[in-house]
């Protein structure tokens, strides 16, 4: 199974600051991975998908890169609305099942 | 709009039976994969399986595999998780959500969410 692990787990910032998530698979998956925000009580919410691709609707301070093993998803500019559960998942062929184990943006 | 929505919470005693459910509605329901996720209280996002409404292709990951049902009855657009006999361990949050662009893929939209909640 293709195993996936985010970093860090929480990570407290404060509104402003420049936020990076990072995922890493235990193999390749080119490109087949997507991020999603989860808020509590809330189911997840689609950010990006294909690593890179934004989904329409979601503001351009959110952004995704990396190929292969490793990912990560930037805030460029943190905002109050944005304190949430990260989560990446992959989607490859090989092994389709596995989400990260999230990342939590607290307040700092 | 293209939606999902989920039957209400339950609350279930170890050993009894359990189906819920997930209404598509805004699409060709027949055309797309639906699968189901549980997130245990507390914890992450674990993918249980997926099916294809049309022919009733339904693939479990190996987690999950022989622990649960998943149907869909086409012609209520409607897609189920079923148990035979719940365990504490199966109390947890179960959300549907549709690969957008065929399986595998990426999950939108998603369900509200069902809470199973299993105790005696």
């Amino acid at each position: 199974d293709i195993q996936m692990t985010q970093s860090p787990s929480t990570l407290s910032a404060s509104v402003g600051d420049r936020v990076t998530i990072t995922c890493r698979a235990s193999q390749t998956i080119s490109s087949w991975l997507a991020w999603y925000q989860q808020k509590p009580g809330k189911a997840p919410k689609l950010l990006i998908y294909k690593a890179s691709t934004l989904e329409s609707g979601v503001p351009s301070r959110f952004s995704g890169s990396g190929s292969g093993t490793e990912f990560t998803l930037t805030i460029s500019s943190l905002q109050p609305d944005d304190f949430a559960t990260y989560y990446c998942q992959q989607y490859s062929r090989d092994s389709p099942w596995t989400f990260g184990q999230g990342t939590k943006v607290e307040i700092k | 709009e293209v939606q999902l929505v989920q039957s209400g919470a339950e609350v279930k005693k170890p050993g009894e039976s359990l189906k819920i459910s997930c209404k598509g509605s805004g699409y060709s329901f027949t055309n797309f994969w639906i699968g189901w996720v549980r997130q245990m209280p507390g914890k992450g996002l674990e993918l249980m399986g997926v099916i294809y409404p049309g022919d009733s292709d339904t693939i479990y990951s190996p987690s999950f595999q022989g622990q649960v049902t998943i149907s869909a009855d086409k012609s209520i657009s409607t897609a189920y998780l079923q148990w035979n006999r719940l365990k504490p361990s199966d109390t947890a949050m179960y959300y549907c959500a549709r690969p957008r662009s065929g399986w595998p893929g990426w999950f939108d939209p998603w369900g509200q969410g069902t809470l199973v909640t299993v105790s005696s």
